[in-house]
């Protein structure tokens, strides 16, 4: 079983839809990332999270430390938005971890018009 | 200055060149990464550098060299490479205390430069 899981792997919505992705993790962590990656391109970094809820125009990231679970929603969806989204955690700084990153497998999103 | 640059943004080599990659940061970050992307699979890091000197290599094979000059510059030298080590490879930086990562700072990513084998 993986340390990170993401659900769904492929989502299609239409344009104007709400839409959520789940991470689930299973290790002790510092921090939450949630990613995005255009096709071919690099990785940007939407948000960090370590509690709580982070708002960023229509991107919203909650995590449940407790649950071990985060998602990332997408309010208004537009053809713009169609990436793939990564999560990857920061395992936790005791017990000798470097502070890289596990990533989740990713989710590619493709909003239709 | 946000920004990790990787440069160039494409290469193409041949199995018996000799290139580099090169990543460059002035946002004062301590921790420089290289992570190696296949197409649609989740990157894999490959090398760790923490103030300056190798923290971590992921058993990666000794054709690729990693090099840390200096606080904001890393190099990744590559010779005799094989067509199956085409792939993006990203750079990326991070703030780090000393014995343990700092856990108020995110990561910044590189745009990745873009490697073919042939």
């Amino acid at each position: 079983k993986n340390e990170v899981e993401q659900s769904p792997q492929n989502l299609t919505a239409q344009e104007g839809e709400f839409i959520t992705i789940n991470c689930s993790y299973s290790v002790g962590i510092s921090a939450l990332h949630w990613l995005q990656q255009h096709p071919g391109g690099g990785i940007v970094s939407l948000f960090m999270l370590s509690s709580g809820k982070k708002k960023h125009g229509r991107l919203i990231a909650t995590i449940n430390i407790q649950e071990k679970h985060s998602s990332l929603h997408i309010t208004a969806s537009h053809p713009r938005d169609s990436a793939v989204y990564i999560c990857a955690v920061r395992s936790s700084p005791y017990g000798g971890s470097q502070g890289n990153l596990i990533f989740g497998k990713g989710t590619k999103l493709s909003v239709k018009p | 200055d946000t920004e990790v640059t990787q440069t160039p943004k494409h290469l193409v080599m041949g199995m018996t060149n000799k290139k580099s990659l090169k990543c460059e940061q002035h946002m004062g970050h301590r921790a420089m990464y290289w992570y190696k992307q296949k197409a649609k699979k989740p990157p894999e890091l490959m090398f760790v550098y923490s103030y300056e000197k190798l923290s971590i290599n992921e058993s990666v094979p000794s054709r690729f060299s990693p090099e840390c000059p200096n606080s904001s510059l890393l190099n990744l030298h590559l010779h005799a490479l094989q067509p199956e080590d085409s792939a993006l490879y990203l750079c990326a930086s991070s703030q780090w205390d000393r014995g343990f990562a700092n856990t108020n700072y995110g990561y910044t990513f590189g745009s990745g430069t873009r490697l073919t084998v042939v």
